[in-house]
């Protein structure tokens, strides 16, 4: 079955430093994978999407990348602010032909200032 | 505009009871669905609706699950007999296409 991972340890960055989280796939290839962002008690909130004939994608402060040889994403935030503390996930379309999402357990990020 | 909205924000029940989920999702959305979340854990996805119907309900956990979408808009997810295990975070999220899914902000039910 389709299979999504991310490091379920929290990462936490100093102010100012580029944070970086990891999305890994198994038995699957997706025509694309989006980012969310959560916040305690709230839903989830659309970042960015990237499209499998895309390497990377990037806005404003956000950079995506999309490996489909390693089945891996990147997710980085430069120039991290205390603001961008929350959990991060990562989904995929699944295959069954409309936009049903298959999302990762999510990273908590923390940023210290 | 307005955003996607749900209601209750937080459900107690004692188990067995029956309970209802109401979403609103975005005008003009035709794409809804419902995901579940337990604590600490990802989303898991429940079930899809395109327009009124439901072309994928493979993710309700058993048959006290069930969810209607009536008009082309709003969405209820009802479970019968509730179990202890069914409590978690409940949302709903709507979208256009193969896009970006809107989410709302979620019903914690907590099954006594």
């Amino acid at each position: 079955s389709q299979k999504i991972e991310q490091n379920s340890e929290a990462l936490n960055i100093q102010e100012g430093k580029t944070a970086t989280l990891t999305c890994n796939y198994t038995n699957y290839s997706p025509a694309y994978l989006q980012w969310y962002r959560q916040d305690p008690g709230r839903g989830p909130v659309f970042l960015l999407l990237i499209r499998e004939n895309e390497k990377e994608k990037r806005k404003e402060r956000l950079k995506v990348t999309f490996d489909t040889t390693l089945k891996q994403s990147l997710f980085h935030i430069t120039a991290s602010q205390p603001a961008d503390s929350a959990t991060y996930l990562c989904a995929l379309v699944s295959s069954g032909g409309y936009n049903k999402l298959i999302f990762g357990a999510g990273t908590r990020l923390a940023v210290h200032p | 505009g307005a955003g996607v909205s749900q209601s209750p924000s937080n459900k107690v029940t004692e188990k067995g009871k029956d309970v209802e989920l109401r979403c609103d999702p975005i005008s003009g959305h035709t794409a809804l669905y419902w995901y579940r979340q337990s604590l600490g854990q990802g989303l898991e996805f429940l079930i899809y609706f395109q327009g009124n119907s439901a072309p994928d309900k493979s993710g309700l956990p058993s048959d006290r699950f069930s969810a209607e979408r009536t008009g082309g808009s709003v969405s209820t997810l009802t479970i019968q007999r509730t179990q202890q295990e069914d409590s978690a975070v409940y949302l709903c999220a709507s979208s256009v296409s193969w896009n970006e899914q809107f989410f709302g902000p979620g019903t914690r039910l907590t099954v006594l």
